[in-house]
């Protein structure tokens, strides 16, 4: 069956540092989506992405979608302690079909 | 943004017995709800599609007569953990599209605030 994995697993990142976490599915997506939850919380939608090589950007955020369409990635600049959670991207094989969730990347963000 | 409201958002329940969680659209009409279930520090791992009106789709490894999901209306769903164990402690969550509402476009999910089980 279809499988997203995601790079790497924890984050420990210095407040003010940049850094990009990766996504990788292991078939053709349809479009794929990114979602952050807070310690204790539960997945808020942060962009989806559905064209070859599409890039969008959101403040210090940049998400990108590869041109074959089976991996992306999430690039944070000054990251700020405001960006602790866990991002997990979500895969689609069709539009509107059910998503599969990598493992996510808890991120950790030292003042 | 649409809302979908979970309750309880924490169980504690002795082993053998059924806890039923469920799962509301507030302020949209879902005819499709997922049902996620995370253990700690862990990825979400679907478990099945529940349909309004209709049966609902299991993923592969998950109990039917375990997890009975039901979704009379097109605002409620609920997930029913019948003879609860231990090991089916979890932090089980659900979600829904609004197809309504124009945003179906985007495809994205709105998630519920989750629910805690917790079997003793």
């Amino acid at each position: 069956g279809q499988q997203v994995m995601q790079i790497p697993q924890y984050q420990h990142v210095q407040e003010g540092e940049d850094f990009t976490t990766y996504c990788n599915s292991s078939t053709t997506l349809s479009n794929i989506q990114w979602y952050k939850q807070r310690p204790g919380g539960h997945p808020v939608f942060l962009i989806q992405l559905v064209k070859s090589g599409e890039v969008k950007k959101q403040k210090r955020l940049t998400f990108q979608f590869g041109e074959a369409k089976k991996n992306s990635s999430l690039h944070i600049t000054a990251t700020q302690t405001t960006d602790v959670g866990t991002y997990f991207c979500a895969g689609s094989k069709a539009a509107g079909n059910k998503l599969t969730f990598g493992g996510g990347t808890r991120v950790l963000v030292k003042p | 943004g649409a809302v979908v409201s979970q309750h309880p958002s924490r169980v504690i329940c002795k082993s053998g017995t059924s806890v039923k969680i469920e799962c509301r659209s507030l302020d949209f009409q879902a005819t499709t709800m997922f049902w996620y279930r995370q253990f700690p520090k862990k990825s979400l791992m679907l478990m099945a599609t529940s349909n309004e009106g209709s049966k609902a789709t299991y993923e592969q490894g998950v109990e039917k007569d375990k997890f009975l999901i039901n979704h009379a209306s097109l605002t409620l769903s609920t997930l029913t953990v019948t003879s609860a164990h231990p090991e089916d402690s979890s932090f089980y969550i659900c979600s829904a599209r609004d197809y309504a509402s124009g945003r179906a476009g985007s495809g994205e999910l709105f998630f519920g605030e989750g629910s805690r089980l917790t079997v003793l």
